[in-house]
């Protein structure tokens, strides 16, 4: 595998369910992002990660909880979701560390989450 | 606050013919890095070019060109001979190089709304 891979590709459940995504980096980065993308809004920063420290809650509410066991893996769990939060949800990595220059960020394929 | 502006919503040309998308963007940082990704259909967001502050050199990279002017805040994204496989939608992005408590790079990017480019054949 290369890249950034997540999984599932597609998801849709109901909203007293809990489920979880999944993001993998191939790249040895350092730093794990995710967002997410709706119809007709521009992609919204909701989580970072660096050297698996959250570095960056951008006012996310909590029935979305993220997990990061090390520098290459990412979760996002899910729980007791709403019908807005249908989106999809899009994981990248970077170098990070604490260099001073930006870091590409490399996105992953997404996860299509539908909440009935 | 930073912001990206892509005013073009959707674009249609037909296959071979040039297009260019434009990008505007608002920052008070001296430094920044602005970005071009792809998302086709398939979703995952393709990288395209990365291009700091300080750096006004137009790039080309086969058939695509960007053209980053500070002086009017634009860095505009050409394609010359489009092909049917550039349909798309089109993200600019500016970046903010923050740092948290712990001293961590923490990179912020600020995306546009996007452009679709839909190339007819």
């Amino acid at each position: 595998e290369t890249g950034v891979t997540q999984t599932p590709r597609h998801l849709v459940m109901g909203m007293t369910n809990k489920k979880s995504l999944k993001c993998e980096q191939h790249l040895g980065h350092n730093a794990m992002y995710w967002y997410k993308q709706s119809a007709k809004k521009p992609l919204e920063l909701m989580f970072v990660y660096n050297f698996k420290e959250q570095t960056e809650n951008n006012s996310v509410p909590s029935r979305f909880s993220p997990e990061c066991p090390n520098s290459s893996h990412l979760f996002l769990h899910l729980h007791t979701l709403q019908p807005e939060d249908s989106a999809l949800y899009l994981c990248a990595s970077s170098q990070g560390g604490t260099g001073k220059t930006a870091d590409t960020q490399y996105f992953g394929p997404g996860t299509r989450l539908t909440v009935l | 606050a930073q912001k990206v502006t892509q005013a073009q919503t959707e674009i249609s040309v037909v296959e071979k013919e040039d297009v260019t998308l434009d990008c505007v963007y608002e920052t008070r940082d001296t430094t920044y890095y602005l970005f071009w990704y792809k998302q086709p259909p398939s979703g995952e967001l393709v990288f395209l070019i990365r291009r700091n502050s300080f750096d006004e050199q137009n790039e080309i990279s086969g058939r695509y060109s960007w053209n980053f002017q500070k002086s009017t805040s634009s860095f505009n994204f050409t394609i010359t001979a489009s092909q049917v496989v550039d349909s798309a939608v089109y993200f600019c992005a500016l970046s903010e190089r923050g740092l948290s408590i712990s001293n961590f790079g923490n990179e912020k990017l600020t995306f546009g709304t996007g452009t679709r480019l839909t190339i007819i054949p």
